[in-house]
């Protein structure tokens, strides 16, 4: 199993400002995913953070809007930039410790809302 | 591209009687694996079951159970004796066998009344 933590757990923005979150896992995973959820709505891939190179972005999301960087094996950070009420949602970190029919494990979301 | 739809936004049932909540996907690929997860208020995503698609038995954890029919790409999840804890958002997810994210369905919201 993998336990994550995020940090923070919510926050209120303003437009124009950026946010970064971070998301630490308690063991070392092959791979790491930011998911974006909308309220009330399901989970869209944003991106797979990918070791110590550019992340692999999903269509509709762009590293400039979403820069998200992970060191290592345990760690990785996602950045809200130049935010807009449209932004507001739960971003989710999710983790899968191996290939095939491993659970895929998600940390608590942070939850961001910008006036 | 995969997707997965969940036709029925929101279900409701008794405490201790049976539900059915659907699930259809499209995808190309032979090998893949399927999910169920549930999503309480705490928004804690937690794995419910899963089921690999080479497997013709349909996969089974104590009151839950799916009926996985490859050939109509459906996956069905079964909730046997229903309690108020079971009241949740529950997700449908597909993952490629070449080990990318989850992708989701839009969701299936079950409410249990006593």
């Amino acid at each position: 199993s993998a336990v994550i933590s995020q940090k923070p757990s919510r926050d209120i923005c303003q437009r124009g400002t950026s946010l970064t979150i971070q998301c630490q896992v308690d063991s070392q995973v092959t791979m790491m995913f930011w998911y974006r959820q909308q309220p009330g709505q399901s989970l869209t891939l944003i991106a797979t953070a990918n070791q110590g190179s550019e992340a692999t972005y999903e269509s509709g999301f762009v590293i400039d809007k979403f820069p998200i960087s992970r060191p290592n094996l345990t760690f990785s950070t996602l950045t809200v930039s130049n935010m807009s009420p449209e932004d507001s949602s739960i971003y989710l970190c999710s983790v899968l410790p191996g290939l095939g029919l491993n659970e895929q494990y998600f940390g608590p979301g942070t939850r961001l809302t910008v006036t | 591209a995969q997707t997965v739809t969940q036709s029925q936004p929101e279900m409701s049932v008794q405490e201790a009687e049976t539900v059915t909540l659907s699930c259809t996907y499209d995808t190309s690929e032979s090998d893949y694996y399927l999910f169920w997860y549930k999503q309480p208020p705490s928004r804690q995503m937690i794995l419910v079951i899963r089921q690999e698609a080479y497997k013709q038995q349909n996969a089974t954890e104590n009151r839950f159970s799916v009926n996985f029919q490859k050939a109509a790409k459906s996956f069905s999840l079964k909730i046997s004796d229903s309690q108020l804890g079971d009241a949740a958002m529950y997700f449908c997810a597909y993952r490629s066998a070449l080990g990318t994210a989850l992708i989701f369905g839009k969701g299936t919201t079950l409410s249990v009344s006593s």
